[in-house]
């Protein structure tokens, strides 16, 4: 089944205790981003990668690091994490930027202490 | 800044048609009309997108005013699984950071 995967699924923290949200896609696509959603504020670009090895920053990209050593994996590091990346995270993966259909993951809900 | 303009919320009776509306008065011409939907706190959902045609798949059609400035998500026989959140998105096909623009989307509830 084709479909984007997400690790944790829910994760409680404190404030700067490193931690990595995993992202992974069976569709061998180019394209993955990352993205926050927060009341009031809709979803948010944070990272994306159109390449393995190539990635770029979105429009929310502060506190936050991204990697793309393979095709598959897109992981979201928080390395010092702050009350106010309490939010829900989604992965999206696609062909590429100018394809159709952006496929998303089930999203992570993380909140920071 | 989304450029679309949605009704935050309707109602539709299940077994109905849901007739979804989307201005974007200052859409471009090299821009698409995407339709996606959020699920209660789920992924975004891809439905739909059209350029000035009118579209239909599996899911849904879309209709696209012949100036292109509105258009209207129709779900044929809505059920109660298509309680969620529509968004209504406008993007040119070459995006370099692929980005989509969600704006606070439409709230449709699906009634028995």
């Amino acid at each position: 089944e084709a479909q984007v995967t997400q690790n944790p699924r829910y994760l409680i923290t404190v404030t700067g205790k490193k931690l990595t949200v995993t992202c992974s896609q069976n569709m061998n696509h180019e394209y993955m981003s990352w993205y926050r959603q927060d009341p009031g504020l809709g979803l948010r670009q944070i990272y994306y990668s159109m390449n393995v090895e190539v990635t770029d920053k979105g429009d929310v990209p502060e506190g936050y690091k991204v990697s793309r050593k393979e095709k598959r994996n897109f992981p979201l590091i928080l390395e010092s994490p702050s009350p106010n990346q309490t939010s829900l995270y989604f992965c999206a993966s696609s062909w590429t930027t100018h394809t159709d259909t952006q496929y998303f993951g089930p999203g992570t809900r993380l909140t920071v202490l | 800044d989304a450029k679309t303009t949605q009704p935050p919320s309707m109602d539709c009776a299940e077994g109905r048609a849901a007739n979804l509306p989307c201005n974007h008065s200052t859409i471009s011409g090299n821009e698409y009309v995407y339709w996606y939907r959020q699920i209660h706190s789920q992924g975004p959902q891809y439905i739909i997108h059209g350029l000035k045609n009118n579209e239909t798949n599996e899911m849904a059609s879309l209709i696209i005013t012949e100036d292109r400035k509105s258009s209207t998500l129709i779900l044929p026989h809505a059920t109660l699984r298509d309680t969620a959140v529509y968004y209504c998105i406008v993007r040119v096909t070459y995006n370099q950071g692929g980005k989509l623009i969600f704006g606070q989307g439409t709230e449709l509830s699906v009634k028995p």
